[in-house]
């Protein structure tokens, strides 16, 4: 039973480029949510999401970055014209909905290493 | 400002003692709550999580400890092993349960 997968595992930028990060939940999960980290600090929620609908999206910023979850394939966090300030760990979790949104558990991929030159 | 918080960013044991991590949260309303361990180039690791209608889980060589009174988590670790150093981060669902809200983290070391 796969867990939360996330690709690429790393990904290098140049500001002005786009970058998309994917995610695919665990078997059986249909929600999705995003967060960012940077060094030394917590985990900051940026988007949840079923699938086809975004339910929250407060912790996202409103220029540059959106997120989707298809009804089929893995949900995608896309940040166009990237800065330096986005390089951070993003991590993608799942959980499975059968009680309200987080409050089941959420389970984490291994994240995706954003660095922008 | 975050809803749940902790005291102690960085916690020192040996090897074989008991581990506790403390946490503080300020939402009243919370009623869910999770610890997560996190090593190095990981992704959070679940641990052990409670509700707020328990004020004590166990888990394999975890306790989860909440007090609603004063609003506090702790995270107990028996028998503290070198694979247990890691950060450990609290985390309570907000009302709509939409998200689960972090605190800063706890690095622990564990010294042979």
């Amino acid at each position: 039973n796969a867990g939360v997968m996330q690709n690429p595992r790393h990904l290098v930028r140049r500001r002005g480029q786009e970058a998309r990060l994917r995610c695919s939940p665990m078997k059986g999960h249909s929600h999705v949510y995003w967060y960012r980290q940077l060094p030394e600090e917590g985990l900051k929620f940026m988007v949840y999401l079923q699938k086809e609908n975004i339910i929250d999206e407060s912790g996202m910023p409103k220029e540059r970055f959106s997120a989707e979850f298809p009804k089929e394939g893995p949900s995608i966090l896309r940040i166009q014209q990237v800065v330096r300030g986005d390089s951070a760990a993003y991590f993608c979790a799942s959980s499975p909905g059968l009680t309200t949104g987080a409050r089941d558990g959420l389970f984490f991929g291994s994240g995706t290493q954003l660095s922008v030159l | 400002g975050e809803s749940v918080g902790l005291h102690l960013p960085t916690l020192s044991v040996q090897e074989g003692d008991n581990s506790i991590i403390n946490c503080a949260y300020s939402n009243s309303a919370s009623d869910y709550f999770i610890w997560y361990k996190q090593e190095s180039g990981k992704g959070p690791q679940f641990i052990i999580d409670i509700r707020s209608n328990m004020d004590k889980r166990q888990g394999q060589r975890v306790t989860v400890l909440l007090n609603k009174t004063v609003k506090h988590l702790s995270l107990q670790i028996a028998a503290t092993q070198p694979g247990d150093s890691a950060v450990y981060f609290c985390a309570d669902a907000n009302n709509a349960g939409n998200m689960l809200t972090f605190g800063g983290g706890t690095r622990l070391m564990v010294k042979p």
